[in-house]
């Protein structure tokens, strides 16, 4: 079965310094998205992307966090400049239609730490 | 706005015991409803599903939730826990309007299995 792959699988950054996590979803996918989940907190949506457009963001995508697809196949969220907050697991989804009917696959995520 | 609460954050069962997890929503419009599973060191796996057909639902690995519109309710339940059940369980819901696919996640529920 076609899986959403997420390197790396764990990322230890330095407060302040920029990381990448990257993402590499199933070829037919259109929909893509990025979920977060502190330790021992709930998942949180953090923004949804499509026709290489960000098509909803919540309030925790801010201007310290951005995404791309640059080469039409991996789909990354870039953290300019990480706090101590932001240490969480970071988990990449996709799926063929917005419409939920059917469903999205997660990735089996990175855990960023913030040192 | 949607939320989710599940109820207990630890359940524990004995082998071959029955499995019940509670989850209740609150949201404007009918919703889609699901029941994720997450192994350890693994992602969110989807388990079931639904998506304003039968209330009824049954999933992988034997669970199944009922949606009770006048309870604001999707429980899970497995007649007979396995100790490969352990694992942590995410109830989550997205409006039927939604453009984009956003899910929001309960805080999760740690099920163990002993023995």
């Amino acid at each position: 079965e076609p899986e959403v792959t997420q390197t790396p699988s764990h990322q230890v950054t330095q407060m302040g310094q920029e990381v990448i996590l990257r993402c590499v979803p199933i070829s037919n996918h259109l929909y893509f998205y990025w979920y977060r989940q502190i330790l021992g907190q709930k998942v949180e949506f953090l923004v949804s992307f499509y026709n290489n457009e960000i098509s909803e963001k919540s309030e925790i995508f801010d201007d310290q966090f951005s995404v791309e697809r640059p080469d039409g196949s991996n789909f990354t969220l870039k953290i300019r400049s990480t706090k101590l907050e932001d240490s969480a697991m970071y988990f990449c989804a996709g799926g063929q239609t917005s419409r939920l009917v059917y469903g999205y696959t997660f990735g089996s995520g990175t855990r960023l730490t913030v040192v | 706005a949607q939320s989710v609460t599940q109820l207990g954050s630890h359940v524990s069962v004995s082998e071959g015991a029955l499995v019940l997890l509670r989850c209740n929503y609150s949201s404007s419009v009918p919703p889609y409803l699901f029941w994720y599973v997450q192994y350890p060191n693994q992602g969110l796996q989807l388990l079931l599903k639904y998506t304003s057909a039968a209330t009824l639902v049954k999933g992988i690995n034997g669970f199944e939730a009922e949606f009770k519109k006048s309870e604001t309710s999707f429980h899970l339940t497995k007649p007979s826990a396995h100790m490969s059940d352990a694992a942590e369980y995410f109830c989550a819901v997205s409006d039927i309007g939604t453009s984009y696919g956003k899910l929001t996640f309960g805080q999760g529920t740690i099920l163990t299995v002993h023995p």
